[in-house]
């Protein structure tokens, strides 16, 4: 049974538009959640992440929210680039803040197109 | 900073054969994971080291694959013998630990891509 579950395995936006990639998972141990970017040949490299004390977190163009009564986070992009197109894989632990043991989602592909 | 070194890139191999993937981590990080990631998949943790000893290797299928990280530093994953469902990506990850047991940000390889025939 997958506890992170990414259920759009493909995005497409036009460049300068918002990217809002979806998760949701149903341990409701996990407490702390992440979002890895993939590129083609290259291992997954780590975007930004949020404690499931904290509603929203911000980073640059990044954002990720977290509704932990619906057990569901989002990652927005905004304005989306054509260099953000890449494969965006969920992940949760419930490690109390540590990165280990790491639970992914299957991934979204995510295009930006010019 | 060198990121984390996997070699080889690429294998294949027949189905009952063995095979052994190498990586080596970012200098100075104590945790070091590795991951199967199936095509269409998330990468699932197979097991964790903390320098030398094992942390967690609850998902590891011991019957046919085993790893090792001797010394704390370099590390091998070995499966022995393989089956066409191990045809994935391996990669392999390392981390700093954190106070209290836990880790901080998982830093990636390249992988090795096995296919299995």
């Amino acid at each position: 049974d997958q506890q992170v579950k990414q259920n759009s395995p493909s995005l497409s936006v036009q460049e300068g538009r918002i990217s809002i990639l979806n998760c949701d998972y149903t341990n409701s141990m996990f407490d702390y959640f992440l979002w890895y970017k993939k590129y083609p040949a290259e291992g997954p490299t780590f975007l930004i992440s949020i404690s499931s004390i904290k509603d929203k977190n911000e980073d640059g163009r990044f954002t990720v929210f977290l509704n932990k009564s619906a057990k569901h986070l989002s990652l927005h992009i905004v304005p989306s680039q054509p260099g953000d197109s890449a494969v965006y894989f969920c992940a949760a632990s419930e490690g109390g803040g540590s990165q280990g043991n790491l639970i992914f989602g299957k991934g979204t592909k995510l295009s930006v197109k010019p | 900073e060198a990121g984390v070194a996997q070699s080889p890139r690429y294998k294949i191999i027949e189905k009952r054969q063995s095979v052994a993937f190498w990586c080596n981590p970012i200098s100075g990080h104590a945790t070091l994971y590795w991951y199967q990631q199936i095509l269409g998949q998330g990468p699932k943790l197979l097991i964790q080291f903390q320098n030398n000893g094992v942390v967690d290797d609850s998902q590891l299928p011991k019957d046919r694959f085993s790893a090792e990280r001797l010394k704390g530093v370099d590390s091998t994953l070995k499966i022995q013998p393989a089956k066409l469902e191990d045809s994935a990506v391996y990669l392999c990850a390392s981390s700093l630990p954190l106070a209290g047991g836990n880790t901080d940000t998982q830093y990636f390889g390249p992988g090795t891509r096995l296919t299995v025939l």
